[in-house]
């Protein structure tokens, strides 16, 4: 069964620095299905990327993604107050649609 | 603008079941699969099945197998989960997810809380 590890578990960053975030399969999937989400306190996940790298409606493009195979990246270019959060990839399209465990990006 | 609306707050005794709705509005409920995702408290995302309700098809992840349900009313846009046999491990908030390219549209979340 595909499990999605996600690290690190937690990031220390300031403001205005760069964050990467990874994300490993247990098995190679495809692209096309791999999402991540940004999730805050009290609050839904909402979905930031989508198709591995396509930003989805509304997200700044201080939020990016790449990857395929087994390794995929999130990458947001200069951390904003409202950035700190916990994020989680997942793959979709193919059951189970699996989840990463998470990271949280704190603020130091 | 899409809306997912789901029911609210349970409580529930041991050895249970619960039932969380979830109302589609905004598009055509049959255009999309649903996820259901709960998050027990302080943990992560745990996804447990997703349905097709253009005909109903669903597929549960292994753990949850024998214990939930996923249905689809089309006649109202909604669509349901029923966990059974509910132990206090199964305190959490579910979540419906439209998915879309990724789950595009989250419900507001229902908070289970399973206690004698």
């Amino acid at each position: 069964e595909l499990v999605l590890t996600q690290s690190p578990g937690t990031l220390s960053l300031s403001p205005g620095e760069r964050a990467t975030l990874s994300c490993r399969a247990s098995q190679s999937i495809s692209s096309s299905y791999l999402a991540w989400y940004q999730q805050k306190p009290g609050q839904a996940p909402r979905l930031l990327i989508y198709g591995a790298s396509i930003r989805a409606t509304g997200i700044p493009d201080r939020f990016s993604g790449s990857g395929s195979g087994t390794d995929f990246t999130l990458s947001i270019s200069r951390l904003e107050p409202e950035d700190f959060a916990v994020y989680y990839c997942q793959h979709y399209g193919s059951s189970p649609r699996a989840f990463g465990q998470g990271t949280k990006v704190e603020i130091k | 603008q899409v809306q997912l609306v789901q029911s609210g707050a349970e409580v529930k005794k041991p050895g249970g079941s619960v039932k969380v709705s979830c109302k589609a509005s905004g598009y055509t409920l049959t255009r999309y699969y649903m996820q259901w995702v709960r998050q027990a408290p302080g943990q992560g995302l745990e996804w447990m099945g997703i349905i097709n309700p253009n005909g109903g098809s669903t597929s549960y992840a292994q753990k949850f197998q024998g214990r939930v349900t996923m249905t689809s009313d089309t006649s109202t846009s909604t669509v349901y989960m029923e966990l059974s046999s509910l132990r206090s491990e199964d305190t959490a908030v579910y979540y419906c997810a439209r998915e879309r390219s990724g789950c595009d549209w989250w419900g507001q979340g229902t908070l289970v809380t399973v206690s004698s």
